[in-house]
């Protein structure tokens, strides 16, 4: 059973630095291109970040690029999404999401809050 | 970047009935079009990829249509577990976007 298990959410202030995890399970992590979906409160949903298979790609939104930084360790099954320099408008539940021809399967989310 | 818009962005039926529900790319994105269904409190779940290919587990009563820049889902008949909001989202190269949602509700 494929899972994605997102972790490292909380509450930081304005300017601070945020980095989310994505443990991944039940299928070969190293084969597929990974993504982080976000969705603010009561909004639709919003693509932030892709990386490939062998991180040889990646991909940001153009609200957070130069920002946030996507990366993968296939050692470790994990996703990664470094947030710097965050603001109140990145407040959102965020989603990593394995990759096919599709966003095929997703995780329950890692709430993120930005407020001082 | 490539701006999907989904309509109408409220659809209102009664269950048995069939619903339409359209996405409009403002370039040509081929058939890389994927649609997700998203009830409150849950993640979204792919139900459409590559316009017209039902994912895994999806029933026969969810397909998709359309190339280039106009793309639908129908439902052929709603049953209850139907109504969510539904998003339309386009891959092209490293960029992803996603349709604002309709919301499909019962009437």
């Amino acid at each position: 059973e494929v899972q994605l298990v997102e972790s490292g959410g909380g509450l930081v202030q304005p300017g601070r630095s945020l980095r989310l995890s994505c443990a991944a399970s039940g299928f070969t992590f190293d084969d597929y291109a990974m993504h982080w979906v976000r969705q603010a409160p009561g909004k639709g949903l919003e693509w932030v970040s892709g990386i490939s298979w062998n991180s040889g790609s990646t991909g940001y939104a153009d609200s957070v690029k130069g920002r946030f930084t996507i990366s993968r360790d296939n050692a470790k099954n994990s996703l990664y999404l470094q947030m710097n320099s965050l603001r109140a408008e990145d407040t959102a539940l965020y989603y990593c999401a394995k990759s096919v021809n599709a966003l095929d399967y997703w995780g329950q989310g890692a709430l993120v809050t930005v407020s001082s | 970047e490539i701006v999907l818009t989904q309509s109408p962005a409220t659809l209102s039926l009664s269950p048995g009935e069939r619903a339409t529900l359209s996405c409009r790319a403002s370039q040509s994105v081929s058939n890389y079009l994927a649609w997700y269904q998203q009830k409150p409190g849950q993640a979204p779940r792919l139900l459409i990829y590559d316009a017209s290919n039902r994912a895994t587990g999806i029933p026969a009563r969810f397909s998709g249509s359309g190339s280039g820049t106009d793309f639908t889902l129908t439902i052929s008949s709603l049953e209850p577990e139907d109504f969510a909001v539904y998003y339309c989202q386009q891959r092209s190269n490293w960029s992803i976007t996603f349709g604002q949602g309709t919301r499909l509700e019962i009437k």
